[in-house]
């Protein structure tokens, strides 16, 4: 049983591009969670997903970002027009149920640095 | 609004010695609080939670305490080793409904040999 998969681990981006972050949940977790942890900080709260259905994005900037979390297929994280206050490391997580109720799983975060 | 605060901020311990990092949360609705661990350049792992229900954990070398009344909690880690070097977050969740978790800042131990 894999374990969360985020992919990519790094990705350079220049300034104005577009980001995309994959999340593959654990098998059989319908609940997913992206934070964002700027070097030297803790993990900041931004979304929460369930199956094509945003939970509470109450930590997600209100432009240039957006989540999903389709029927098929890996969660996804974008970041459009990026600047160089995006550079950061995203950490999805994923649980059974909520997280007050099962033990979140973070997987390896992907490093997003933007050039 | 929703906040977790968590001290100190870096805290550097004698191998052998006890280690004791501190959180507060504001949300007095807040039921589960984990701890996570995060080595250099790895993803956060729990290594111990609690639910408002106890007020205290223990499992080896690690316990966690809560106090609801005072809304703070307490990671303890007793005989420190140098593999207990990294970041420790504490979390708590928010709302009645659970679903989502604040992390405090962070505490870098690290244990002196």
């Amino acid at each position: 049983n894999a374990g969360v998969m985020q992919n990519p681990r790094h990705l350079v981006r220049r300034r104005g591009q577009e980001a995309r972050l994959r999340c593959s949940p654990m098998k059989g977790h319908s609940h997913v969670y992206w934070y964002r942890q700027l070097p030297e900080e803790g993990l900041k709260f931004m979304v929460y997903l369930q199956k094509e259905n945003i939970i509470d994005e109450s930590g997600m900037p209100k432009e240039r970002f957006s989540a999903e979390f389709p029927k098929e297929g890996p969660s996804i994280l974008r970041i459009q027009q990026v600047v160089r206050g995006d550079s950061a490391a995203y950490f999805c997580a994923s649980s059974l149920g909520g997280q007050g109720d099962t033990e979140a799983f973070f997987g390896q975060g992907t490093r997003l640095t933007v050039v | 609004g929703e906040n977790v605060e968590q001290h100190p901020s870096t805290l550097s311990v004698q191998e052998g010695d006890s280690a004791v990092i501190k959180c507060t949360y504001s949300d007095s609705a807040s039921n589960y609080f984990p701890w996570y661990k995060q080595e250099l350049g790895k993803r956060p792992q729990l290594i111990i939670d609690i639910r408002s229900n106890v007020g205290e954990k223990k499992d080896q070398r690690i316990a966690v305490t809560l106090n609801k009344t005072a809304k703070h909690f307490s990671l303890h880690i007793t005989e420190t080793q140098p593999e207990d070097s990294a970041v420790y977050f504490c979390a708590a969740s928010i709302g009645s409904s659970a679903s989502k978790i604040i992390f405090g800042s962070g505490t870098r131990l690290s244990i002196r040999p």
